[in-house]
């Protein structure tokens, strides 16, 4: 199984503020890489395939990067409503696999 | 509106079986990979499915492999998932997944889409 290594576990920003998030994948998994956006009690919410492509809807102030084995989300001008736990995944091979996610909370 | 709804969970004892339904409405599911993720209480994202658009592409997690199966009616728009011989460590919310595309022969697998409310699975004696 290729196992997907977020960092940090969690962070604290404030509203207007760009963070990055850091995702690493234990083998190459070329630019198969999404990430999920998920808030208490609701269900994830998929933002970004391909490393780098906006799912239809997403905010332009997301925006991902990466190949092989290293990848960030990074989300600039931080809105109140991103405040949420993010997650990595890699679809490269079966069993796709989750990092362990990034809460992301208000400073 | 673009919707995908889970049903069927609920509280069932360890060695019990459950079947969970997932409708769709405002979309089409045929021609599309589908997708069954859980998170167990407090916990990340797991994933435990997927099923190509023509059913002939199948896969599961290991830790669910003879236990669980999953299918699919593209014509009632629904993905199904059965899941026998259930233990205490099944228990999660289980969602469904539209994916963007299709699982083939060159381009599988492929990322989540769409993602209903989840259903809850408990199993407790």
């Amino acid at each position: 199984d290729i196992q997907m290594t977020q960092s940090p576990s969690s962070l604290s920003a404030s509203v207007g503020d760009s963070v990055t998030i850091t995702c690493r994948a234990g083998q190459g998994v070329n630019n198969y890489l999404a990430w999920f956006q998920q808030k208490p009690g609701k269900a994830p919410k998929s933002l970004i395939y391909a490393a780098s492509s906006l799912q239809s809807g997403v905010p332009s102030r997301f925006s991902g990067s990466g190949s092989g084995t290293d990848f960030t989300l990074t989300i600039s001008s931080l809105q109140p409503e991103d405040f949420a736990t993010y997650y990595c995944q890699q679809y490269r091979t079966y069993p796709l696999t989750f990092g362990q996610g990034t809460k992301l909370e208000i400073k | 509106d673009v919707q995908l709804v889970e049903s069927g969970g609920g509280l069932v004892k360890p060695g019990g079986s459950l079947r969970l339904s997932c409708a769709a409405s405002g979309m089409t599911l045929s021609g599309y990979s589908m997708t069954w993720v859980r998170q167990a209480p407090g916990k990340g994202l797991e994933w435990v499915s997927s099923i190509s658009g023509s059913s002939a592409y199948i896969y599961y997690r290991d830790s669910v492999k003879g236990r669980f199966t999953v299918s699919r009616d593209n014509v009632k728009n629904s993905l199904f998932l059965q899941m026998n011989s259930l233990r205490a460590e099944d228990t999660a919310v289980y969602y469904c997944a539209r994916d963007r595309g299709d699982c083939t022969t060159t381009s599988c697998p492929t990322p989540a889409e769409y993602w209903g409310q989840g259903t809850l699975v408990s199993v407790s004696s």
